[in-house]
């Protein structure tokens, strides 16, 4: 049982489109990151939020932003879905002191 | 980009030890060396991590050469449902902060019964 529960599980978008993934996270669970993986690619990392502040961000464009809320839920918003965002995108999160992180089984996005 | 080196696929039957291996020549003082597995259709799953000295869990055990340079994750009997993406990489302590974790490609373990 993973503690992380990511929703939809599959979702199905036009190019141009907005879409919002969510994640749901363990309680103490207080720094949360996003991860995209591309098929037969090891996760990229998007950005990582800690205490409902952005904390770091990997190489992905403005259009890809988040949040996270005080009850330790956070979404990934992504603008102007081009075809290329098809993906696996995978939530993690963990106590910020933790040595590993505890991940959901991810939102399948795919761009047409 | 990934600072670990690992075989692409590995087999090994079932009951058997898993022996994974990972080079990070390029590994600093402070690096810690972490283990994922990814089973198909899921999430990553943390299996061990460790600093230089050697560690083992209820999940595998973890060996550190002693220049830190390489390392094996050992599964000490493997079963089918240890069949899995495995991914070795290094990475700064979680208090150091907006600690990312970099993923390459992997190493796929097949279980043979």
């Amino acid at each position: 049982e993973t503690g992380v529960t990511q929703s939809p599980t599959h979702l199905i978008k036009t190019r141009g489109q907005q879409v919002t993934l969510r994640c749901s996270s363990q309680s103490g669970h207080n720094t949360v990151s996003w991860y995209q993986q591309a098929l037969g690619q090891g996760p990229q990392f998007i950005f990582q939020y800690y205490r409902e502040e952005e904390n770091g961000r990997g190489n992905f464009p403005p259009r890809f932003s988040g949040l996270q809320f005080p009850n330790y839920s956070s979404e990934l918003n992504v603008n102007a879905l081009e075809l290329d965002d098809s993906a696996l995108y995978l939530c993690a999160s963990s106590p910020r002191e933790a040595y590993g992180y505890t991940f959901g089984s991810g939102t399948r996005l795919t761009v047409v | 980009d990934a600072k670990t080196t690992q075989p692409t696929s590995m087999d090994c039957a079932e009951g058997r030890a898993a022996n994974l291996p990972c080079n990070h020549s390029t590994i600093s003082g402070n690096e810690y060396v972490y283990w994922y597995r990814q089973i198909h259709s899921q999430g990553p799953q943390y299996i061990i991590h460790g600093l230089k000295n050697n560690e083992t869990n209820e999940m595998a055990s973890l060996i550190i050469t002693e220049d830190r340079k390489s390392s094996t994750l050992i599964l000490p009997h493997a079963t089918l449902r240890d069949t899995a993406v495995y991914y070795c990489i290094v990475g700064r302590p979680p208090n150091f902060g907006n600690e990312k974790l970099t993923f390459g490609t992997g190493t796929r373990l097949t279980i043979i019964p």
